[in-house]
């Protein structure tokens, strides 16, 4: 069975600091990774996905994660915060047991941006 | 190129009332989903559709049903209204099952009183 653990419900970063939001994963297969935000009263927003090639993923608004697969962690990180970051994220694994595209979400991490 | 659309944005109904949400896509996917977001619970997987002509339960299937209706449009139907049922609703459509990203519409808020 897949599933997916984020560690921090809510972190509170001050303005130009790092972000670092935590994802642990649990999977039978190789799998594929996502990180999503939700802006307030918002739909999702895919910010990188990992599908087994590079382990260090890039992604939008500069967002990047690491695929560890001996820690089964894909944490996010960003060097430098800005305001516009303040959102929902979501961890996402690929459901890869049944062939549906089904998707496994993380409860979520709220990050807080303080000026 | 709308991607994910969905309607409406917003709706008020009374407990044993009926609706229809909304979900249409045009970016030629073949799979669909609904998804209810309930506050520190994620979202939660209602129902899909891997390919037009199907459709299957996901985690939460009770007090709905959905069609799909073309490739391009897949509905929710919530025959009679629960309070439980207040919820953000989204629909996300991917391009193929698989290792694909899904692109989720701007979701629909419902409140049933």
């Amino acid at each position: 069975a897949q599933s997916v653990t984020q560690l921090d419900s809510h972190v509170s970063v001050s303005e130009g600091t790092p972000v670092l939001l935590r994802c642990n994963y649990s999977s039978s297969y190789s799998p594929s990774l996502f990180w999503y935000v939700q802006h307030p009263n918002k739909g999702l927003q895919l910010l990188l996905k990992y599908t087994s090639a590079a382990t260090l993923v890039k992604g939008i608004n500069g967002f990047e994660a690491e695929f560890k697969k001996s820690e089964t962690s894909f944490h996010l990180t960003k060097p430098s915060a800005h305001m516009s970051d303040a959102a929902e994220y979501f961890c996402v694994v690929s459901d890869l047991s049944s062939n549906t595209g089904k998707l496994i979400f993380g409860q979520g991490t709220t990050l807080q941006v303080k000026p | 190129n709308a991607g994910v659309t969905q309607t409406p944005k917003f709706q008020v109904l009374k407990t044993g009332q009926s609706m229809t949400l909304q979900c249409a896509q045009d970016m030629n996917h073949n799979s669909m989903y609904w998804y209810r977001q309930d506050p520190g619970m994620g979202l939660r997987l209602i129902y899909y559709s891997a390919s037009e002509g199907t459709t299957d339960k996901g985690e939460v299937p009770n007090g709905y049903n959905v069609s799909r209706l073309n490739k391009r449009e897949f509905s929710l139907r919530l025959e009679s209204a629960a309070p439980s049922q207040t919820s953000v609703y989204f629909c996300a459509s991917t391009r193929t099952s698989g290792t694909y990203e899904q692109y989720f519409g701007p979701g629909t808020r419902l409140t049933v009183t």
